[in-house]
């Protein structure tokens, strides 16, 4: 399958101990995206890299959050002392974006990882 | 007030019936983006538009840019339709979009 993949699919912990997630995008993709969703809401965005760049990072995310792509291609989001506040789904989407900066191209979704904090 | 509105936020169908979910923005955007989630999760892409109208098999998706919504549209619905649609910008001064909260839609045979 070459879709973009997450994993874990499903995390659960207690509140203060640090978690990580993986994406790994399509392969020719050169963004990649990381959005939350709590149950009944639309996505929230909450960072975004351009190859290895992280060009914008959402004022949602505390500084117990971390993000990376260091080689451009798989990505990590990290929450450090994990809150139950951070119970979510963690979605990660990657495209193509040829030209314009702004444009975000045809995203395509991981199935995300469901994170659950006791 | 949200960026970007939808309704209805549920809307139930007989098969075959004609259905509309419509999509409010307050923003300048570049383009507009209709994705479908099924439950569990996953989330597919249906349609990016900037302008007009798309197709694709008996879902349609139009746009007006002056008025700011969008409409996303199915044709003889059938029970596999049954998701939860969502409608997203992108204000392009950014990167990223900015999502609506979803319309629930349950088709029943």
């Amino acid at each position: 399958d070459t879709g973009v993949s997450q994993d874990p699919r499903h995390k659960i912990t207690k509140r203060g101990q640090n978690v990580t997630f993986r994406c790994d995008p399509i392969s020719e993709h050169n963004r990649l995206y990381w959005y939350r969703q709590t149950l009944g809401q639309g996505p929230e965005f909450l960072t975004y890299f351009q190859n290895e760049a992280q060009l914008e990072k959402s004022r949602l995310l505390s500084n117990r959050f971390s993000a990376e792509r260091p080689k451009g291609s798989f990505s990590t989001l990290e929450i450090q002392r994990t809150e139950q506040g951070d119970s979510a789904m963690y979605l990660c989407a990657s495209s193509l974006v040829q030209g314009r900066w702004m444009d975000t191209g045809e995203l395509f979704f991981g199935e995300g990882s469901r994170l659950t904090v006791l | 007030k949200n960026e970007v509105e939808q309704s209805p936020q549920n809307l139930t169908a007989q098969e075959g019936e004609f259905i509309t979910i419509n999509c409010s923005y307050s923003v300048g955007i570049s383009a507009l983006h209709w994705l479908q989630q099924h439950p569990g999760g996953g989330i597919v892409s249906l349609f990016m538009l900037s302008s007009g109208k798309k197709k694709h098999g008996r879902l349609i998706a139009t746009i007006n840019i002056q008025e700011k919504h969008s409409s996303l549209h199915i044709t003889a619905s059938h029970p596999r339709d049954s998701a939860v649609y969502i409608c997203a910008v992108n204000r392009g001064s950014q990167g990223n979009l900015i999502f609506g909260k979803g319309t629930k839609l349950s088709v029943k045979p």
